[in-house]
């Protein structure tokens, strides 16, 4: 089976910006979960999807946000970009049936200047 | 609230020296466990995990961890370390909030290993 692929993997984005960042689970997989990795807070948890629903939220502004598709893919959003966004955001999918292991993508790295 | 403590963000080891990297948590309910490892520029993978049933655990590539319950544990072992461990080890704690899991991650540890 195919990973978990992020697309793009590294973005260059100006304060003020809006970006937007994209998740394709694996095949079967339901769930697909998003963290920011920074080297100050290691991996923050930012929100899960579950067929096309949020089921978890954490403790982001509402300048983030996320959605999710019939196919499982997921997007995530971020509006009115600060400097303190860069950060590597990572993509986890998993079956959703709580078994709890989640599968990661290799992130899209986010630089905003 | 779940949380994790890794101790030490920096470890070094000498090439096949003992690896021990230290994870305590906390939960309110039964908690699964995990241990993930990344590479430079890659994202997590997948350790090994604790969820019921046999306290020592086993992973890939040689890892293993024990859940010790009393002490609120679940450290990170492998006998011999090898050059290829170089990478940042991540434990992590999950809880099902209303029915629905929630894992948390710990700081980080990044191991060097030492030829």
């Amino acid at each position: 089976k195919a990973g978990v692929t992020q697309t793009p993997r590294y973005l260059i984005k100006t304060r003020g910006q809006q970006v937007t960042l994209s998740c394709s689970p694996i095949s079967g997989h339901r769930s697909v979960s998003w963290y920011q990795q920074t080297p100050g807070q290691g991996l923050q948890f930012l929100f899960e999807y579950f067929s096309e629903t949020q089921r978890n939220k954490g403790n982001f502004p509402g300048r983030f946000s996320g959605r999710q598709f019939s196919n499982s893919r997921s997007e995530m959003n971020v509006s009115t970009l600060e400097l303190g966004d860069s950060a590597l955001y990572l993509c986890a999918s998993s079956l959703g049936d709580n078994q709890e292991t989640q599968y990661f993508g290799p992130g899209t790295r986010l630089l905003v200047l | 609230a779940q949380s994790v403590t890794q101790l030490g963000s920096h470890v070094s080891v000498s090439e096949g020296a003992l690896v021990l990297l230290r994870c305590n948590y906390s939960s309110s309910v039964p908690p699964y466990l995990f241990w993930y490892v990344q590479y430079p520029n890659q994202g997590l993978q997948l350790l090994l995990k604790y969820t019921t049933g046999a306290t020592l655990v086993k992973g890939i590539n040689g890892f293993e961890a024990e859940f010790k319950k009393s002490e609120t544990s679940f450290h990170l072992t492998k006998p011999s370390a090898h050059m290829s461990d170089a990478a940042e080890y991540f434990c992590a704690v999950s809880d099902r909030p209303g029915g629905y899991q929630k894992v948390t991650f710990g700081i980080g540890t990044k191991l060097q290993v030492i030829p």
